[in-house]
């Protein structure tokens, strides 16, 4: 299958700093991709749709001046966690659209720990 | 996206053959049926998916009812590697997002 990379594994960082990460589609073009949240021993919650060359869909509850999301190749997302706070604490995945099979399928990177001091 | 049912979690011992079902009985005839598993600390893994007739991979095999009101997953010789969530997703054909349940959490006994 397709393969979709996360960048990095895992971060430490302090309370009131910003943290970046990268979600990139390694050999195929993504148009759409999508940024989800699991809590330990939860199950994933999208946060937010990102299209290339357009604004990132929130999902209701998801603030989007919080989780700044741009998608601005298609083989490239990323997700800015501001001002993180221990509460911003968990395991952040991105997937990508491969809009090339029928019907579409969707490949998950292999996740992001955050954890805010 | 119609609701799936799924047992919280299955055991199986390794070697074994092992069916994870999957309750849907509100899919509608245009929603195709996704599994993924997502072993600890990993971003899940697409698995195989369905429309109406039974399809196999190199994964798992995916047996749907007649009435497509449940399908099967079926691992036919579990691994210890196999030990995983295992989602069961409905999704249409023109559809966008993957709305994850609680899945089933499989233990594989060596």
């Amino acid at each position: 299958g397709a393969v979709v990379s996360q960048h990095p594994s895992w971060v430490i960082c302090k309370s009131g700093t910003s943290v970046k990460i990268e979600c990139r589609s390694l050999d195929f073009q993504a148009t759409t991709m999508f940024w989800y949240r699991q809590f330990p021993k939860q199950s994933l919650m999208l946060m937010a749709t990102s299209n290339e060359g357009s604004k990132a869909t929130y999902e209701q509850g998801v603030e989007k001046d919080k989780f700044l999301i741009n998608h601005a190749s298609l083989t490239l997302s990323t997700l800015t966690v501001t001002s993180a706070h221990p509460e911003d604490s968990s395991f952040y995945i991105c997937s990508a659209r491969d809009i090339t099979g029928a019907p579409d399928t969707q490949y998950f990177g292999p996740g992001t720990r955050l954890t805010v001091l | 996206d119609a609701k799936t049912t799924q047992p919280n979690s299955m055991e199986s011992n390794e070697e074994e053959p092992v069916h994870l079902p999957c309750n849907h009985s509100t899919i509608s005839g245009t929603d195709y049926i996704h599994w993924y598993r997502q072993l600890p600390s990993q971003g899940p893994e697409y698995v195989i998916h369905g429309l109406t007739s039974n399809v196999n991979n190199r994964m798992a095999s995916l047996a749907i009812a007649e009435d497509r009101k449940s399908s099967t997953l079926i691992l036919h010789r579990a691994t210890l590697r196999d030990a995983a969530v295992y989602y069961c997703i409905l999704r249409d054909h023109a559809g966008n997002m993957l709305t994850f349940g609680g899945g089933t959490r499989l233990m594989v006994k060596p």
